[in-house]
């Protein structure tokens, strides 16, 4: 069956650090690919999205994901954590074999520590 | 001007009551969808609409009906609720194509008692 797995439901770094958030997925049919954030008591926006262009996408806020097809991963990183990154980051897989749906992983809490 | 905007944003309720949240996006995209997320913030779609017509029902009970009287709108409706109803329940907008990314209202969250 297709997935989506995030390692790690929690993720703490110091303000300033890299940012390392894991995502892969199960597939032999490439994806598109998109990294969602949810902060506090909101819905979710949109970060980055692949869609079969550069290998190395770059999204809002400073961060960016690499779509690695050999490792099928599409980890999202930033180089130095702010504060104000601390939220919940979604992964999240639209397979074109499967209606279109947008499948998400199970999320990675990010906490960023002064 | 808010895009895609759910109301109420907190519903309370008792078990066996029937409930609905009421969805509208103004971007103009053809597609919206139900999305449920649990307590451990699991995402699960629920229902796909595309230019008023169902395309994705997934495994949810009978008790949850969508409904959409126009592309702009998709209205969820919960008959019976039961204590595992109990989640915050987001509506999502995006345009035709596969590659087109979620635009999501900010939720409701529905606690049943």
């Amino acid at each position: 069956a297709q997935s989506v797995t995030q390692l790690g439901s929690h993720v703490s770094v110091s303000e300033g650090a890299l940012v390392l958030l894991r995502c892969n997925y199960s597939s032999s049919v490439p994806p598109y690919l998109f990294w969602y954030v949810q902060y506090p008591n909101q819905g979710l926006q949109l970060l980055l999205k692949y869609t079969s262009a550069a290998t190395l996408v770059k999204g809002i806020n400073g961060f960016e994901a690499e779509f690695k097809k050999s490792e099928t991963s599409f980890h999202l990183t930033k180089p130095s954590a702010h504060m104000s990154d601390a939220a919940e980051y979604f992964c999240a897989v639209i397979w074109m074999d499967s209606s279109y749906k947008l499948i998400f992983g199970s999320g990675t809490r990010l906490l960023v520590r002064p | 001007d808010t895009a895609v905007s759910q109301t109420p944003k907190y519903l309370v309720t008792q078990m066996g009551n029937d409930k609905s949240i009421k969805c509208e996006q103004n971007l103009g995209h053809d597609t919206m969808y139900w999305y449920k997320q649990d307590s451990k913030k699991f995402l699960k779609i629920m229902f796909s609409y595309n230019n008023k017509e169902l395309i994705i029902n997934e495994t949810v009970p009978n008790r949850f009906s969508p409904k959409s009287p126009d592309k702009a709108h998709l209205n969820l409706h919960i008959n019976s609720l039961e204590l595992g109803d109990s989640a915050v329940y987001f509506c999502a907008s995006s345009q035709q194509g596969s590659n087109s990314p979620l635009h999501f209202g900010n939720g409701t969250r529905l606690t049943v008692t």
